[in-house]
């Protein structure tokens, strides 16, 4: 199947810095990318959606100045957490798809905010 | 909108022992998608239902898909250790985006 890479797999930063998580397709190009986030034992909880070369699509109640998006291109999607403070401190997993009906998911990254 | 409900959420077994985990959605999709999460890692892509009556098997899990009861199964087939782990449906509508169920914690023992 394809592979969607994300980096990093893991991440500490200290609250009010900021953070970028990429996340590419390695071996596809990727219409449209899926940033999620997960809490503790519960499902995933989409934040936004990004096409190649337009601005995010947020879902509700999600901040977009908190969590910037940035889809440069077919292969790669950027999630910024700016300003992290402990509250942010999740896992995020991005999604990666192209004509085909599968989503392909990245390895999720765990942020934790000190 | 959507919702995408799982039952049970939690499920505990012995090893050998056959179950159904029960993946029911509240609008039309034909598209179905099942993952399987093991602790801290991310998902992993089990099955892609994509037509009533579809039905897939891998291993101990077989998958099926009645678009028009709006449910689809999972079921396991005498179930060993290395199957513990949680299990996610989900369902693609029209607008493009995965609905995930709640999430079935299976946890099967020795």
């Amino acid at each position: 199947g394809a592979v969607v890479s994300q980096h990093p797999s893991r991440v500490i930063c200290k609250s009010g810095t900021s953070v970028k998580i990429e996340c590419r397709s390695l071996d596809f190009q990727a219409t449209t990318m899926f940033w999620y986030r997960q809490f503790p034992k519960k499902s995933l909880m989409l934040m936004a959606t990004s096409n190649e070369g337009s601005k995010a699509t947020y879902e509700q109640g999600v901040e977009k100045d908190k969590f910037l998006i940035n889809h440069a291109s077919l292969t790669l999607s950027t999630l910024t957490v700016t300003s992290a403070h402990p509250e942010d401190s999740s896992f995020y997993i991005c999604s990666a798809t192209w004509t085909g009906p599968e989503a392909f998911f990245g390895q999720g990254t765990r942020l934790t905010v000190v | 909108e959507l919702k995408v409900e799982q039952n049970p959420l939690f499920l505990s077994m012995q090893e050998g022992k056959n179950y159904t985990i029960y993946c029911n959605y509240s609008t039309t999709s034909d598209r179905l998608y099942w993952y399987r999460q093991d602790p801290g890692k991310s998902l992993e892509s089990l099955f892609v239902l994509l037509s009533n009556g579809a039905v897939k098997q891998e291993g101990r899990l077989m998958a099926s898909l009645d678009t028009k009861a709006r449910l689809s199964t999972l079921h396991i087939t005498a179930a060993v250790h290395d199957l513990s782990a949680t299990y996610f449906c989900a369902v693609l509508p029209g607008a493009q985006k995965l609905v995930f169920g709640q999430g079935t914690r299976l946890t099967i023992n020795p």
